[in-house]
């Protein structure tokens, strides 16, 4: 089965500055790759999501990159604020087998003003 | 509702006692899941509904866990002879199609087996 390890597990940055989040996944059927965000005491919260026929996408300040051949996709989070302290997750799905998202152990990013 | 509704948000059961959480998703979302994400870890996945049929229900630990959806939209969760190892959140998550859609997740339950 599907298998998505993720790093770092803790991340912390000074304001303004640029973080970094990799994932890798090892099914290579795998398709679509959401990234959510957790609050304390609160469940997870889509940000960006990409599809395997897709490199990057961006969104504002968040982008993911998704390497199909080496099965590995990465967020990118520029000029951090501290409202983007959270926990984030990575996940891998294959897009026609219901909702089985795998996920990543997560990355707690700290945003320091 | 705007989102994924779930309830009760915090629950405190002696081990033992049999639990119910109940998950009202989108309106008009088919699809309905089920995860389970146990402190400081990433959610893992327990079940899987379209509409009112169960497709996939292998992430269920044990046959002291039961789900259903008889009408296609509320969700129960049902916990029987809970186990401290119980304790965690229960994520309830929906989309508006079967796959290839944005998933959803509701603020969570939190239960705590004492």
């Amino acid at each position: 089965g599907e298998n998505v390890e993720q790093h770092p597990s803790t991340l912390s940055v000074q304001e303004g500055d640029s973080a970094v989040i990799k994932c890798t996944y090892s099914d290579s059927a795998s398709n679509y790759f959401p990234w959510y965000k957790q609050e304390l005491g609160k469940g997870p919260q889509l940000i960006i999501d990409i599809r395997s026929n897709v490199g990057e996408k961006k969104d504002q300040r968040i982008a993911v990159t998704l390497n199909k051949t080496a099965k590995h996709f990465s967020l990118h989070i520029t000029e951090t604020q501290p409202e983007d302290s959270a926990v984030y997750f990575c996940a891998a799905i294959i897009y026609n087998q219901g909702g089985k998202l795998i996920f990543g152990q997560g990355t707690e990013l700290s945003v320091k003003p | 509702g705007a989102g994924v509704s779930q309830s009760p948000r915090y629950k405190v059961a002696k081990r033992g006692q049999d639990v119910a959480l109940r998950c009202d998703p989108i309106s008009g979302h088919v699809s309905l899941f089920w995860y389970q994400q146990a402190l400081g870890q990433g959610p893992e996945f327990l079940t899987y509904f379209q509409n009112e049929a169960q497709l996939d229900k292998s992430g269920l630990p044990s046959d002291r866990f039961f789900a259903e959806r008889p009408e296609g939209s509320v969700s129960t969760l049902k916990i029987q002879r809970t186990q401290q190892e119980d304790s965690a959140v229960y994520l309830c998550a929906s989309s508006r199609q079967s796959s290839g859609n944005t998933i959803y997740f509701g603020e969570g339950s939190w239960l705590t087996v004492v």
